[in-house]
């Protein structure tokens, strides 16, 4: 199994610029989380979906900040416009319900750099 | 206040020693106790975890549990430099959603 996959590894744009992160989770699994992670305030949960469907999404930090999950196989990011704050490692993580006390697995995340 | 306190460190010890992380946590209602290990520029992978109060012994890591104090350890025995991480604690009602401790970076010198 490739585990969970993210792409972009690496994003460099400028303030204004509209940034998608993508996310492939482990094929079976049906929750998918979008975490946040700066030295400042850590690990955030922004949100996670449950079979496609947004569950709680009381971490957004903003509208400018919105996640959708067309199929089961495929989950984005998307900031529009980007502010130089949202320079963070972003990660998405999968798990299914019935494994290791839901366990979830983590991609390798994507670093983001807003100038 | 947040929901789980955790020393971000850095810490850094000898090869060797044992090694102790802590975290508190303010909702009475967790009762399963994650703790999670990334390394450097890699996602957080599930390390060992703990079910209400006690302890849990895997190799070199014991993880602790006091539900009275509201306070989780992770001690390390004989720590090797290839413990040297981020240990992410992570305190759970048992549903999906995890809420993680800030981290403590931790590097063991050899």
């Amino acid at each position: 199994d490739a585990g969970v996959i993210q792409s972009p590894r690496h994003e460099v744009t400028e303030m204004g610029q509209e940034v998608t992160l993508r996310c492939k989770p482990i094929s079976g699994h049906d929750y998918l989380f979008w975490y946040r992670q700066t030295m400042m305030r850590g690990l955030e949960l922004l949100i996670y979906f449950n079979n496609n469907v947004p569950i709680d999404d009381s971490g957004m930090p903003e509208d400018r900040f919105s996640a959708k999950m067309p199929n089961a196989s495929f989950s984005t990011l998307k900031i529009q416009p980007s502010e130089p704050r949202d320079s963070a490692v972003y990660f998405c993580a999968s798990s299914f319900p019935g494994g290791a006390l839901n366990e979830q697995f983590f991609g390798p995340g994507t670093r983001l750099t807003v100038l | 206040q947040k929901e789980v306190e955790q020393d971000p460190g850095p810490l850094s010890v000898p090869e060797g020693a044992i090694v102790s992380l802590n975290c508190t946590y303010s909702n009475s209602a967790f009762q399963y106790f994650m703790w999670y290990r990334q390394y450097s520029r890699k996602g957080p992978e599930l390390l060992m975890y703990t079910y209400s109060s006690g302890n849990k012994e895997d190799g070199r890591f014991t993880a602790q549990v006091d539900k009275s104090s509201k306070y989780i350890s992770l001690f390390i025995r004989d720590s090797q430099p290839s413990d040297s991480a981020t240990y992410l604690c992570a305190p759970t009602r048992g549903a999906q959603k995890l809420v993680f401790g800030q981290g403590t970076r931790l590097t063991i010198n050899p």
